[in-house]
């Protein structure tokens, strides 16, 4: 059974320092995904990643994915106060989709 | 704005109803994903369908039922409705070789 585990599950952060949000998954997956959610909206795809090593960044954020390990990571980088959202991972595998349970990001001004 | 439509944007019933949303997915995209989303059981994929045909199934119950109609708009049927059920639901539509997926709106039901 496929399960994620997303830590820490709050952060709160100064602006202008670097951190870095965690995702385990237990077994082989095709895809992992990097949403945003702000409080009462949507969710936001900010990343898709495909293959051992693969490295996409946008802005202030960066995800790497490491397929050996089971380990996905989202650095953020000098952060601002605009980056305080919900982040969820998600592991696909077989076209089924699993969320991590977020972590609730909160950049202190 | 992801391109993906969902209404209702709010909906209030009661136990035991029967609701029916619906989701338009951006243009040109074939497949069409339902979640839900509750605060004690998180993020849970339901179902996907890819140009009319189911192509995943993931925690659906057996009193939700989804389809995918030919010009891509999909509908989730949510029956027996119980008070746990009350959550945001979300659709998302995807295109393209990343699957990428963009999410609509949501709409948020309430079972009294």
């Amino acid at each position: 059974e496929l399960k994620v585990e997303q830590n820490p599950l709050f952060l709160s952060m100064q602006e202008g320092k670097n951190y870095t949000i965690y995702c385990n998954y237990s077994t082989t997956s095709d895809r992992l995904y990097w949403y945003r959610q702000d409080p009462g909206k949507s969710l936001e795809s900010l990343f898709v990643l495909l293959s051992n090593g693969a490295v996409k960044q946008e802005g202030r954020l960066m995800a790497s994915l490491d397929t050996k390990a089971r380990l996905s990571t989202l650095h953020i980088t000098a952060a601002v106060h605009d980056l305080s959202a919900t982040y969820f991972c998600a592991v696909e595998r077989t076209y089924k989709y699993i969320f991590g349970t977020g972590t609730r990001l909160k950049v202190l001004a | 704005d992801s391109g993906v439509t969902q209404t209702p944007k709010h909906l209030i019933t009661a136990t035991g109803q029967r609701v029916t949303l619906r989701c338009s997915p951006r243009s040109g995209d074939l497949s069409v994903y339902w979640y839900q989303q509750s605060l004690d059981q998180g993020l849970q994929f339901l179902i996907q369908y890819y140009n009319g045909e189911e192509r995943a199934k993931g925690n659906i119950l057996e009193r939700f039922s989804a389809q995918q109609f030919p010009d891509l708009h999909s509908e989730l049927n949510l029956s027996s409705l119980e008070l746990g059920d009350s959550a945001l639901y979300f659709c998302a539509s995807s295109g393209g070789q990343e699957e990428t997926q963009y999410f609509g709106p949501g709409t948020r039901l309430l079972v009294l």
